[in-house]
């Protein structure tokens, strides 16, 4: 059980285009998903708290309107990268806790590779 | 949250234990110690979780010393598909329980 899958897996896009990626919970539902980003050779960092029904939280140094994110259902949070630039290729991973069990750990999803050209 | 400190890399000979160390000097009284590993080019998987008392699932154990201010992971009996980067993260549940990482170990299990 809990289970979060990312979709796609790998994608390819052109500068200056946009790009979406969804984080799903399969087998639970999940009011507070999370997302990271890890450069190569680095660590993850996270990016921002999606938030069912209200307006994510970003970390410091986030850029809000390049990175949009919907967390429009208790099992689906999506990130959008607009306006992509070369330096926004990277590997972005999404997690999630159940519901109202605090004390269980965060699930992370496979990630999604992304590069622009 | 409390910062870790883990060393950067370790080797283990396949089939032995590997015992990874965490140094969370500053940890609070609510924080859990949590451990994960990412495999290349894969999401963080769970280990296990521990606030006081030592615990041990199917992959791992994990020993807390009295004093809360390090830890151990331990594979009791490593093997090549180990080889993995190993996070130790203090969290508390306070913000929200999002998870920060630090650089981890990368243990290496070598035939």
């Amino acid at each position: 059980g809990a289970v979060v899958s990312q979709h796609p897996s790998w994608v390819i896009c052109k500068s200056g285009t946009s790009v979406k990626i969804e984080c799903r919970s399969l087998d639970f539902q999940a009011t507070t998903m999370f997302w990271y980003r890890q450069f190569p050779k680095q660590s993850l960092m996270l990016m921002a708290t999606s938030n069912e029904g209200s307006k994510a939280t970003y970390e410091q140094g986030v850029e809000k309107d390049k990175f949009l994110i919907n967390h429009a259902s208790l099992t689906l949070s999506t990130l959008t990268v607009t306006s992509a630039h070369p330096e926004d290729s990277s590997f972005y991973i999404c997690s999630a806790r159940v519901e109202g069990n605090y004390n269980s750990p965060l699930h992370f999803g496979n990630g999604t590779r992304l590069t622009v050209t | 949250d409390a910062k870790t400190t883990q060393p950067t890399s370790m080797d283990c000979a396949e089939g032995r234990a590997a015992n990874l160390p965490c140094n969370h000097s500053t940890i609070s009284g609510n924080e859990y110690v949590y451990w994960y590993r990412q495999i290349h080019s894969q999401g963080p998987q769970y280990i296990i979780h521990g606030l006081k008392n030592n615990e041990t699932n199917e992959m791992a154990s994990l020993i807390i010393t009295e004093d809360r201010k390090s830890s151990t992971l331990i594979l009791p009996h490593a093997t090549l598909r180990d080889t993995a980067v190993y996070y130790c993260i203090a969290l508390t549940y306070n913000q929200g329980g999002k998870l920060i990482f630090g650089q981890g170990t990368e243990l290496s299990v070598k035939p």
